[in-house]
């Protein structure tokens, strides 16, 4: 089973649309749990950590769920600046294990 | 602004030739991480750096090299065994690693290498 595993997509949503993506990771020790943007061609971004409790900025709602082993990210109201790959990240036995991400396009 | 700055931004590798990927930070950030990601692919570890004068290798870390003289500095050198270098390189950096629970990194805007 990979450490990180994350559906690739593409998900293609129009504008104002709520779209959830999920996680799965499999080192039952990890603590530390983050999702990522990266646009294309550019470096990832820290998007939000999450944490056990969830936890929302704005739009965006992250959740953990330790007993299925996996993180979501909600992202409602979607807007164009929102197309992207979104990668989840894990630490595992090295430091942070990114998932392959999952492409998300937003049209209008 | 603090930040990481890697550089070049594109880099060409005639066969058989080493290159070295410079990337500083002024974050004091005491880790760094160089990383490897081919179009389509996840981010794949190559080598870390925990403290000055101390690295450990990632997942695939042949063909590479690093150094890390200085808190700010953590070159990475692309040498001529390794027969795949073309992909886009990206730099890290975090606060410590602590038991067990990790600091999300940092990226710089990455060097793109290419093989003539």
């Amino acid at each position: 089973r990979k450490e990180v595993e994350q559906d690739p997509g593409p998900f293609n949503v129009p504008e104002g649309a709520t779209v959830a993506f999920n996680c799965t990771y499999s080192n039952s020790a990890s603590q530390s749990f983050f999702w990522y943007r990266q646009d294309c061609r550019k470096e990832p971004k820290l998007l939000m950590s999450v944490y056990s409790s969830g936890n929302e900025d704005g739009r965006f709602t992250a959740q953990l769920n330790r007993a299925s082993q996996y993180i979501s990210l909600l992202i409602r109201d979607s807007k164009l600046s929102d197309s992207a790959t979104y990668l989840c990240v894990v630490n595992g036995d090295t430091p942070l294990v990114f998932g392959k991400g999952t492409r998300l396009s937003v049209i209008a | 602004d603090g930040g990481i700055t890697q550089s070049p931004k594109y880099l060409f590798r005639k066969e058989g030739q080493n290159v070295t990927l410079s990337c500083e930070q002024n974050l004091n950030h005491d880790a760094m991480y160089w990383y490897r990601q081919d179009p389509g692919q996840g981010l794949r570890l190559i080598y870390y750096s925990q403290i000055v004068n101390d690295f450990q290798k990632g997942d695939i870390a042949e063909g590479y090299s690093v150094s890390r003289e200085k808190k700010e500095s953590f070159p990475l050198t692309v040498t001529s065994a390794q027969k795949n270098p073309t992909a886009f390189y990206l730099c890290a950096s975090s606060k410590p690693l602590g038991q067990g629970r990790n600091q999300p990194q940092h990226f710089g805007d990455g060097t793109r290498l290419s093989i003539l």
